[in-house]
C-alpha cells in the first residue's frame, strides 16, 4: 500500500538548535499534514500545506509542501524542551484517505 | 463536546475476550476515523465513516475487528477474541468533512491483552 518515509526516526539535540525533518512519497498527495504527539495524547495538527510549493510558518514551525507534491518538510526553529514528542507528517489523497508517516521522535538533551 | 473522548482510556483484558472502545466525535462531525498505534509505531488507519455513507473499512486487520457508528454520531470499535498481538492504543479522529485540517483526535484507549 501507499507508504510515507519519514526521517529521521528520531533525533537527539541540545536546546535552542534547529530542527528538520522530512517526508517523501513515490505518489502524489493534495495535502500534506504535520501533527505532534505529546505522550499518553493524540496527535495535535501543526501545520496544513494545500499547494505545491506552499510554505508555511506557524510560530517557530516552518513547513513546506514539495513543489512534485511528493515530498514536505518540517523545521523548528530555536527548540524549547516542550519541543519533545513524536511529530507524524501525513499526506492527504485524492479519494480524501490520510497516510500517516512512522513519526520522528524529538529528544531534547539537558 | 469540546473535543474528541474515547473511553475507557485504559483496558486490561484477558486473551480471548471480546472488548469494546467507545468513540464520541465532537458534535457536528460527519466523518469519524479509526487509527490503530502500537508501541513506539505510527498511526495505523482501521475505518473510516463519513456521514451516511458506507465505511471505508480497508484497514481493519482481521474479521475479529469491526466497528459500527450509530445515528452518525458515537462509534464503537468492537475486537473479538483478542490477542495480544491486539495491544496497542487504539484512536479515533472526527472533522467536519473530508478536510484533513479538520482532524481532531481523542486521547486513545491503551488496550493491553494478557
Amino acid at each position: 500500500g501507499q507508504q510515507l518515509n519519514q526521517s529521521p526516526q528520531s533525533m537527539f539535540i541540545q536546546e535552542g538548535e534547529d530542527v528538520s525533518m522530512n517526508c517523501t512519497s513515490s505518489s502524489i498527495f493534495n495535502t500534506w499534514l504535520w501533527y505532534k504527539q505529546d505522550p499518553g495524547e493524540g496527535p495535535v495538527l501543526l501545520i496544513a500545506l494545500y499547494k505545491a510549493g506552499e510554505l508555511t510558518s506557524n510560530g517557530r514551525l516552518t513547513a513546506q509542501f514539495g513543489i512534485t507534491r511528493k515530498d514536505s518538510f518540517l523545521n523548528i526553529s530555536a527548540s524549547i524542551p516542550s519541543d519533545v514528542g513524536i511529530y507524524f507528517c501525513a499526506g492527504q489523497r485524492r479519494d480524501d484517505k490520510i497516510i500517516f508517516g512512522k513519526g520522528t521522535r524529538l529528544h531534547i538533551l539537558p | 463536546g469540546a473535543g474528541v473522548s474515547q473511553s475507557p482510556s485504559n483496558k486490561v483484558t484477558e486473551k480471548g475476550k471480546d472488548v469494546e472502545l467507545r468513540c464520541d466525535p465532537i458534535s457536528g462531525h460527519t466523518a469519524l476515523y479509526w487509527y490503530r498505534q502500537s508501541l513506539g509505531q505510527g498511526l495505523e488507519f482501521l475505518i473510516y465513516f463519513q456521514g451516511n455513507s458506507a465505511p471505508d473499512k480497508s484497514g481493519l486487520p482481521s474479521d475479529r475487528f469491526s466497528a459500527e457508528r450509530t445515528g452518525g454520531s458515537v462509534s464503537t470499535l468492537t475486537i473479538q477474541r483478542t490477542q495480544q498481538e491486539d495491544s496497542a492504543v487504539y484512536l479515533c479522529a472526527s472533522s467536519r468533512g473530508r478536510e484533513g485540517r479538520g482532524y481532531t483526535f481523542g486521547s486513545g484507549t491503551r488496550l493491553t491483552v494478557v
